[in-house]
């Protein structure tokens, strides 16, 4: 089965300017969250969606948006990208069975901001 | 408020010697706990789990950790360390697991291992 993917790996892009990240889960999950790491804040919860429905939000501005399709495929948006949103972007989904579920993580977008 | 803390930022130990890292949660619900490892430029692979049941779990890569409620600690352990478990490892734990679960994850302890 093949895992988590993220595209693109690599982006870099400018201060003001908005950019698009893409996740595709592991065929058959239906959950999936999205993760901020940078060297000062560590690993942080963005949110997570599962059918198409935002059920989790971390403690992000308004510029960071998501959202997720039918075929469970995510996509997440920074708007008027800052300097401090340089990170690493990870995706992880997950099969939600009521508790205890496991996130496998994909390979992340890394995004840099000049 | 749900914290992990995981104490050593860094760590170095000889190859072939044991290995802990600490881990230590707030939560006050029964955890979801987890050990991530990273590789450089990766993303995260899933080590072990703990959600309930028997307190010491067993890992790939011959890792296992023990879930010490009363410490409120979930300790990562490896008898004999190989070169290739250089890495850093994030202990974490499941917040509201059950509507949208999110992880909660400690700073982080990277590992070198000298020959």
């Amino acid at each position: 089965k093949a895992g988590v993917t993220q595209t693109p790996r690599y982006l870099i892009k400018t201060r003001g300017q908005q950019v698009t990240l893409s996740c595709s889960p592991i065929s058959g999950h239906r959950s999936v969250s999205w993760y901020q790491q940078t060297p000062g804040q560590g690993l942080q919860f963005l949110f997570e969606y599962f059918s198409e429905t935002q059920r989790n939000k971390g403690n992000f501005p308004g510029r960071f948006s998501g959202r997720q399709f039918s075929n469970s495929r995510s996509e997440m948006n920074v708007s008027t990208l800052e300097l401090g949103d340089s990170a690493l972007y990870l995706c992880a989904s997950s099969s939600p069975r009521g508790g205890g579920e496991t996130q496998y993580f994909g390979p992340g977008t890394r995004l840099l901001v000049l | 408020a749900q914290s992990v803390t995981q104490p050593d930022i860094h760590i170095t130990v000889s190859e072939g010697a044991s290995l802990e890292l600490r881990c230590n949660y707030s939560y006050g619900a029964t955890p979801y706990l987890f050990w991530y490892v990273q590789s450089p430029g990766q993303g995260l692979q899933l080590l072990l789990k703990y959600f309930s049941g028997d307190t010491l779990v067993q890992g790939i890569k011959g890792f296992e950790a023990e879930f010490k409620r009363s410490q409120s600690s979930f300790n990562l352990r490896k008898p004999s360390v190989h070169w290739s478990d250089a890495a850093e490892y994030f202990c974490a734990v499941g917040v509201e697991y059950n509507q949208g679960g999110k992880l909660i994850f400690g700073q982080g302890t990277e590992l070198s291992v000298k020959p």
